[in-house]
């Protein structure tokens, strides 16, 4: 059974509007990623947060972790067209030495 | 550099043919995967590998077998393939190291249809 669960499953928004999309997991886990994959591409990695970080940025881009609820969000501020793709949560776990686990996804289309 | 690619990038075959996917990263990763990617779904690992001449099952490793010869090649062969491998395939490549704590870089992909 996968670890991440996105929600929701597929979001559609306006050109500048933000975008929230979320992940919930069930184990405890040492890192939370997200990537993103445009369409018939391979995915492209977005952020890391630690499992003692509660808060990260890189742009347009903030992902919160709440380990004591076992979830993520990926928040997108300001969307342009070309943020449309699917976005993944990807979780690491001491117990699954040496891999990560994928959500099925959030598909985001911003229309111009 | 080139990154993670893959060969070939469609292939199309009959049941029951075999046939082998090539990744290959030039940058001297420890860590490769090879995913497989159904409509609308997330990825689901096959088989992984955390050193030349290693490897692991993964989530769905039924049907399909790995080689790890050389650090930077990481093999995924099927024997005799069936209409439920139809799917993407993505190989990925990360330094490694403990929880796989390292991002994965990704191949283009190799789409594959069985008949």
């Amino acid at each position: 059974s996968q670890q991440g669960e996105e929600d929701p499953q597929a979001l559609s928004i306006q050109e500048g509007e933000n975008a929230t999309m979320n992940c919930s997991y069930k184990t405890s886990i040492n890192n939370l990623q997200w990537y993103r994959q445009n369409s018939g591409r391979g995915l492209v990695h977005l952020i890391l947060i630690r499992s003692n970080e509660r808060e990260k940025h890189s742009g347009r881009l903030r992902v919160t972790l709440d380990t004591s609820k076992k979830s993520s969000s990926l928040l997108i501020t300001a969307s342009r067209a070309a943020d449309t793709a699917s976005y993944f949560c990807a979780t690491d776990a001491w117990t699954n030495a040496g891999k990560s686990t994928f959500g099925d996804g959030t598909t985001l289309t911003v229309k111009p | 550099n080139a990154g993670v690619t893959q060969t070939p990038k469609f292939r199309v075959l009959k049941t029951g043919q075999s046939m082998t996917l090539l990744c290959a990263q030039d940058m001297n990763h420890e860590y490769m995967y090879w995913y497989r990617q159904d409509p609308g779904m997330g990825l689901r690992l096959i088989h992984y590998s955390v050193g030349e001449g290693t490897t692991a099952k993964g989530e769905v490793p039924d049907g399909y077998n790995v080689s790890r010869l050389k650090k930077q090649n990481f093999l995924l062969g099927l024997e005799s393939a069936a209409p439920s491998q139809t799917s993407v395939y993505f190989c990925a490549s990360s330094y490694g190291g403990l929880a796989g704590s390292y991002e994965q870089y990704f191949g283009p992909g190799t789409r594959l249809t069985v008949t």
